[in-house]
């Protein structure tokens, strides 16, 4: 069963404005990671931002920030501050710690950023 | 700077075709991952290994199958491939849970 679903196949967003991209998860687990990737036109993953599941505040990392929210299992992303660049496909991804093989991913969302 | 490097980067066989794709990581990491990536579709994790001992395989064919020598290198090794394997196969390290750092794939297409 998908564990993890992102709902957005698609997104356009201007050039400095902020963008959400939508991630909800399942699990049982008490310990587990989320996690947000980049894939370029190039086809390699990058990796943006980690949070875990008994992380207290929201996770950061420059213009990416994750808004966690447990009770509702729902870790999205917002991208401030949009450029060129950021056009990509972004993954939501989820470990369950325990487990080296629980790495799923989302179906993943296509950002296309315009001047 | 990825510290995984994957080659070849694209490659095209024939379905009688043996072959064999190479993930190599300078990360120190003690865990090295096979994804199959294919249109459409979300990352479909094939093999994990860690310490060198595979501690994963999710029903994958038998046409694939994985060598990791040491804990710097990962080995897919592809024979008598279908048509629909043709995807992007993403190698990826670890050495904690909160992180995994990809390679850069092969592009693979089965004719």
């Amino acid at each position: 069963a998908q564990k993890i679903t992102q709902t957005q196949p698609g997104m356009f967003v201007q050039e400095k404005e902020a963008v959400t991209l939508d991630c909800t998860y399942d699990t049982s687990d008490p310990s587990y990671g989320l996690f947000w990737y980049k894939q370029p036109s190039s086809g390699e993953m990058i990796f943006l931002i980690y949070q875990g599941s008994y992380d207290q505040q929201n996770a950061t990392e420059g213009r990416y920030s994750l808004n966690f929210q447990k009770a509702r299992k729902s870790a999205n992303l917002v991208i401030s501050a949009s450029q060129l660049g950021d056009s990509a496909m972004y993954f939501c991804a989820m470990r369950e710690v325990d487990s080296w093989g629980k790495f799923q991913f989302g179906a993943g969302t296509q950002v296309v950023v315009t001047p | 700077e990825t510290g995984v490097t994957q080659t070849p980067r694209h490659l095209v066989m024939g379905m009688t075709n043996k072959k064999s794709l190479k993930c190599e990581q300078h990360l120190g990491h003690n865990a090295m991952y096979w994804y199959k990536q294919s249109a459409k579709k979300p990352l479909e994790l094939m093999f994990v290994y860690s310490l060198e001992e595979r501690v994963e395989n999710n029903s994958v064919p038998s046409r694939f199958s994985p060598e990791c020598p040491n804990s710097s290198h990962l080995f897919l090794h592809l024979h008598t491939l279908q048509p629909e394997d043709s995807a992007l196969y993403l190698c990826a390290s670890s050495h904690r849970p909160n992180e995994q750092f990809f390679g850069p794939g092969t592009r693979l297409t089965v004719l």
